[in-house]
């Protein structure tokens, strides 16, 4: 079975300031990684994803995220956090190559940005 | 954005109604999903399904069915609508392996 937690149900900073959403898994065999994110009232929206390869991977809006195999974990990070980040992120995993891509969720992230 | 829609996007109903809610693609993929969102819970998978007529239980089933039977809709089923069920539902879509793309979501209140 497969599970992800992710550290803190709120996290605030300052606009322009660095942001670190935790995210840590469980998986019995060689995981997919994605982070999405949830804007008010929409539907979740593809971050950026890990499947083989590179274990930095960029995805929108200046984001990315580190695959840590030792540590089992997949952080996202951005330099400067804008005020449009505000938002709620979802850490999730899936069993890799597996015949199907069932997804499992961490609890979610909202993201707080101050002026 | 991917070719995925949701209906009825608002609904309110009684305790112990039916309730059908449907997601509609026009990408032509395998894979079709419904999770439900709830606070402090993430989003968790309802129903899946792989194929036409082929389907498969997630983690929280119990109370919903789900229906295929053309590759561009997904319907779920509450038989007997509970206050517990009151929720945010989100269908998604996928090729087999790659990822999942989500639609607009249905906010769903039972009374």
């Amino acid at each position: 079975a497969q599970s992800v937690t992710q550290l803190g149900s709120h996290v605030s900073v300052s606009e322009g300031a660095l942001v670190l959403l935790r995210c840590n898994y469980s998986s019995s065999v060689p995981p997919y990684l994605f982070w999405y994110v949830q804007y008010p009232n929409q539907g979740l929206q593809l971050l950026l994803k890990y499947t083989t390869g590179a274990t930095l991977v960029k995805g929108i809006n200046g984001f990315e995220a580190e695959f840590k195999k030792s540590e089992t974990s997949f952080h996202l990070t951005k330099p400067s956090a804008h005020m449009s980040d505000a938002a709620e992120y979802f850490c999730a995993v899936s069993e890799g190559d597996s015949g199907y891509s069932t997804l499992t969720f961490g609890k979610g992230t909202m993201l707080l940005v101050s002026p | 954005d991917a070719g995925i829609t949701q209906s009825p996007r608002h609904k309110v109903t009684e305790t112990g109604t039916p309730v059908t809610l449907r997601c509609h693609q026009t990408e032509n993929h395998r894979y079709m999903y419904w999770y439900r969102q709830d606070p402090g819970h993430g989003l968790r998978l309802i129903h899946y399904s792989y194929g036409v007529k082929d389907t498969d239980k997630g983690e929280v089933s119990d109370g919903y069915s789900v229906s295929r039977s053309k590759t561009e809709d997904f319907l779920l089923t509450l038989e007997s609508a509970t206050s517990s069920q009151t929720s945010v539902y989100f269908c998604a879509i996928s090729k087999p392996q790659e990822t999942q793309y989500f639609g607009p979501g249905t906010r769903l209140l039972v009374l």
